[in-house]
């Protein structure tokens, strides 16, 4: 079985500020992870996805996320945050068997002028 | 190119009703899935079609709740004797499929929402 826990289902931050999304994971197989924003009636947007190749991956507007398996986490950080950032983001996984995506419930951005 | 596509994007119906759900996938794409996004939630696998096949159903909550996709392409989602309960928004989304379909990125349309009153 799989699934993501997503903490804290409201983000607030200064622009400028570093943005931190955090996502934990479950999975009994080798997970693979996905950041997928959603703007403001607009569909879904992958940010980026980690595949079992380097840990560390980067995505578009800046953001990044860290595969961390002794932490089953993959949490997605921004440096600075833009308004164009406020958004509604989603981490999901999925495994090496089957073909189910689970999506966690949510955070949303508020980036503060 | 174009997007995926899903008509209508607003549906209002009465309980009981009989509802279809149409999505247009990226030309190419053989992966194809629906899934439900009640409000405050993350969208909630229901259907999964590779290709003509329907792959994977078992997200989809209970029998009143039908998907096709007849030439591989578009597909339908249809829901019979509609319910308050189901109303959320329908989310479509393609992928290239095929062997790497753990790793695909899925392509969403911007959803239908339905509303059963």
């Amino acid at each position: 079985a799989q699934s993501v826990t997503q903490l804290g289902s409201h983000v607030s931050v200064s622009e400028g500020a570093l943005v931190l999304l955090r996502c934990n994971y479950s999975s009994s197989v080798p997970p693979y992870l996905f950041w997928y924003v959603q703007y403001p009636n607009q569909g879904l947007q992958l940010l980026l996805k980690y595949t079992s190749a380097a840990t560390l991956v980067k995505g578009i507007n800046g953001f990044e996320a860290e595969f961390k398996k002794s932490e089953t986490s993959f949490h997605l950080t921004k440096p600075s945050a833009h308004m164009s950032d406020a958004a509604e983001y989603f981490c999901a996984v999925s495994g090496s068997t089957g073909n189910q995506f689970y999506f966690g419930t949510g955070t949303s951005l508020t980036v503060i002028p | 190119g174009a997007g995926v596509s899903q008509t209508p994007s607003n549906k209002v119906t009465e309980k009981g009703k009989y509802v279809e759900l149409r999505c247009d996938p990226i030309s190419g794409h053989t992966a194809l899935y629906w899934y439900r996004q009640s409000l405050g939630q993350g969208p909630e696998f229901l259907i999964y079609f590779q290709g003509t096949g329907a792959a994977d159903d078992s997200g989809l909550p209970n029998d009143r709740f039908f998907a096709v996709r007849p030439e591989g392409s578009v597909s339908t989602l249809k829901i019979q004797r509609t319910e308050r309960g189901d109303s959320a928004v329908y989310l479509c989304a393609s992928s290239l499929g095929g062997a790497t379909i753990n790793t695909d990125t899925q392509y969403f349309g911007p959803g239908t929402r339905l509303t059963v009153l």
